[in-house]
């Protein structure tokens, strides 16, 4: 079946360091692959997509490519703020609408 | 995007009780989904919440326990029956359009059993 395997925390930055948050995928077909941020005690929102191989998400300075040859997502922000502080998901669609997530991975950034 | 309520936001229960979580969209969407948080992890999905029929339960998950009604396009509840410490999660509902990926979700309910 589908999973997500992805970088396990917790991950401590200092503020304007670069940021790589690796996702790799096991799916059959041709999945949508999504990276979620859970600000603290907020719900879940949609970071960025990528819908097809080679295509690039973009949002809010953090950035991810459908690698399909490596069946990758990282994310990744070159400059990464104190604001984000956040617990971030990758996670797949593989046509049911019904998402996979990956664990989680913690981000903590210091001033 | 759809605009999702969910309620409560939390509840503080005793064990052997029960609690229904209310989804409550804005706008008529095809599909709706329960996800578990358990502290510390990633999202489960439960069960798919169909209109008009029986929800489709995830392995590991029965109707017995998550019992769920959708009676249309804009609304659905999920129940924890019977709770032990063990639900003690957070729930989220998710919504959705096969021309609209990807999913929305609720600000979630966060539930602790005692």
């Amino acid at each position: 079946g589908n999973s997500v395997t992805q970088m396990e925390g917790p991950v401590t930055l200092s503020e304007e360091a670069f940021l790589t948050i690796n996702c790799t995928y096991t799916a059959t077909g041709y999945p949508s692959l999504f990276w979620y941020v859970q600000y603290p005690g907020e719900g879940l929102q949609l970071l960025l997509k990528a819908t097809k191989a080679d295509d690039k998400g973009s949002n809010k300075g953090f950035e991810a490519t459908y690698r399909k040859e490596t069946t990758s997502f990282h994310l990744e922000k070159g400059s990464v703020q104190v604001s984000d502080s956040a617990v971030y998901f990758c996670a797949l669609e593989g046509g049911s609408e019904k998402l996979v997530f990956g664990k989680g991975t913690k981000l903590t950034v210091n001033p | 995007s759809a605009v999702i309520s969910q309620k409560p936001s939390r509840d503080i229960c005793q064990r052997g009780t029960s609690l229904t979580i209310q989804c409550q969209v804005d706008s008529q969407v095809t599909m709706m989904f329960w996800y578990r948080q358990q502290p510390g992890q990633s999202l489960t999905l439960i069960a798919t919440a169909n209109q008009g029929s029986e929800a489709t339960y995830e392995s590991g998950f029965v109707i017995d326990k998550f019992p769920i009604s959708r009676p249309n396009l804009t609304f659905s509840t999920l129940t924890v029956s019977n709770m032990s410490p063990e639900d003690s999660s957070i729930y989220l509902c998710s919504v959705g359009d096969f021309w609209d990926s990807p999913l929305h979700f609720g600000n979630g309910t966060r539930l602790t059993v005692t």
